[in-house]
């Protein structure tokens, strides 16, 4: 069974600064998908950022950025220049390729951004 | 285009009684989910819909869960009788049937069972 595993309940950084979140998963897979969800107070899931194992070349969106390690399976999330609307839950996911398949979620960091 | 609608946003019941959550995907979108999120953890699936047919129901607890998705687009989520370990948000999702992408989130229910 697939897992996916986030080792920093909490994380904080100042605005405008740089913080990296990290992420490991376990899989027998070769092809799969990466995925990092934001989530406010207003609950719903938010995509920030998705990553294609069979890409080597890691994703970025904006101010959002991932480094895919995949002999590693480690799948860190980098936001630059953060704002204070970033604060929220961050879930790393993983799900097979394929139609239809399901995600199955880390267990969260949650992002203070300070003043 | 609209969003995953859900309802309702919150609920509080006594334990024992019962209570059903509704979810209206994405037009268009064949796959549903249903997952729960207790505090301080990640969503976990319950059961997975391919138009009204189950995909996966392994982590639902069929004793006192249910779900149904009639004609391929609501589905209604039921617990009877519920307990406190069932306080919780219950997301739905919906998803296009093709490549990993595609995956859109309701703003959820959040259950308390007193």
């Amino acid at each position: 069974a697939q897992t996916v595993t986030q080792s920093q309940p909490e994380m904080s950084v100042q605005e405008a600064e740089t913080v990296t979140l990290s992420c490991t998963y376990d899989t027998s897979e070769s092809d799969y998908y990466l995925f990092w969800y934001k989530q406010p107070p207003s609950r719903q899931m938010i995509l920030v950022i998705r990553q294609e194992a069979y890409k080597q070349q890691n994703a970025t969106e904006n101010r959002f950025s991932v480094n895919f390690q995949k002999a590693a399976k480690s799948f860190s999330l980098k936001i630059s220049d953060s704002q204070l609307g970033d604060a929220a839950m961050y879930f790393c996911a993983y799900s097979l390729t394929g139609t239809a398949s399901k995600l199955t979620f880390g267990t969260g960091t949650r992002l203070q951004v300070t003043l | 285009e609209a969003g995953v609608a859900q309802s309702p946003r919150y609920k509080i019941i006594e334990k024992r009684q019962s209570v059903a959550f509704w979810c209206n995907p994405i037009s268009g979108h064949a796959t549903l989910y249903w997952y729960q999120q207790i505090l301080g953890q990640g969503p976990k699936l319950l059961i997975q819909f391919q138009n009204n047919g189950v995909v996966d129901d392994s982590q639902l607890p069929k004793d006192r869960f249910s779900a149904e998705r009639l004609k391929g687009v609501d589905s209604t989520l039921k617990i009877q009788p519920a307990k406190l370990e069932d306080s919780a948000v219950y997301l739905c999702a919906s998803s296009q049937p093709d490549r990993g992408v595609g995956y859109t989130f309701g703003s959820g229910t959040r259950l308390t069972v007193v």
